[in-house]
């Protein structure tokens, strides 16, 4: 799987949008984006994920961009609730059971203060 | 919305002692997966399972560690002779397809060996 680089830390004011970068740019045309994030020690949880288009779900935004190298998780009004680190790995798709593994790197501390 | 989850939420053991932890994945699952989380540390995979066998396991993943589905509804990993660096929080997570499909983790079970 490609390797990931997340800012270690990054703030927002609740309310706002947040908007955390992940580069990824040895990706392969088989490999998803998938975030998700912990909240407190907590599972991970899935936020979104995505190949080459942008997607929107009830959490978040997934920009991808054109040459896949870089793609920006988006809270589009972050509360509380959101502080969290969010992890931004990136996987193969294929369907041998081999390929389930997730591979957590350090991501990135969301602090949404008031 | 169906969750995985996970007892007990809290093991206190010897050093040498064997435990067991237990998941109930969601029902219609078929990948199950284990991962680790030491203190400070980032999630670690472990061990993946389908079909009743081990599709894939990590390093840390030796001899003192093994996987059951012993019932068709439980998912356990059994660790023979804990150690004190064992201790951590274990997720169990498991998802309908191995990839291009989200996991769904549990609370996890937080392991002390003393």
């Amino acid at each position: 799987d490609a390797k990931t680089t997340q800012p270690p830390s990054m703030d927002c004011a609740e309310g706002r949008a947040a908007n955390l970068p992940c580069n990824h740019s040895t990706i392969s045309g088989n490999e998803y984006v998938y975030w998700y994030r912990q909240i407190h020690s907590q599972g991970p949880q899935y936020i979104i994920h995505g190949l080459k288009n942008n997607e929107t779900n009830e959490m978040a935004s997934l920009i991808i961009t054109e040459d896949r190298k870089s793609s920006t998780l988006i809270l589009p009004h972050a509360t509380l609730r959101d502080t969290a680190v969010y992890y931004c790995i990136v996987r193969v798709t294929a369907l041998a059971p081999s390929y389930g593994k997730l591979t957590f790197g350090q991501g990135t501390i969301l602090t949404v203060h008031p | 919305e169906p969750e995985v989850t996970q007892t007990p939420s809290h093991q206190v053991t010897q050093m040498g002692q064997e435990v067991i932890l237990r998941c109930v994945p969601i029902s219609n699952h078929l990948y199950f997966y284990w991962y680790r989380q030491i203190l400070g540390q980032k999630v670690e995979f472990l061990v993946s399972f389908y079909n009743n066998e081990i599709s894939e396991k990590s390093e840390i993943f030796d001899d003192q560690f093994s996987v059951e589905r012993p019932d068709g509804s439980n998912f356990t990993l059994k660790i023979r002779s804990t150690k004190l660096e064992d201790s951590a929080m274990y997720f169990c997570a498991s998802s309908l397809r191995p990839s291009g499909e989200t996991q769904y983790f549990g609370p996890g079970t937080r392991l002390l060996v003393l």
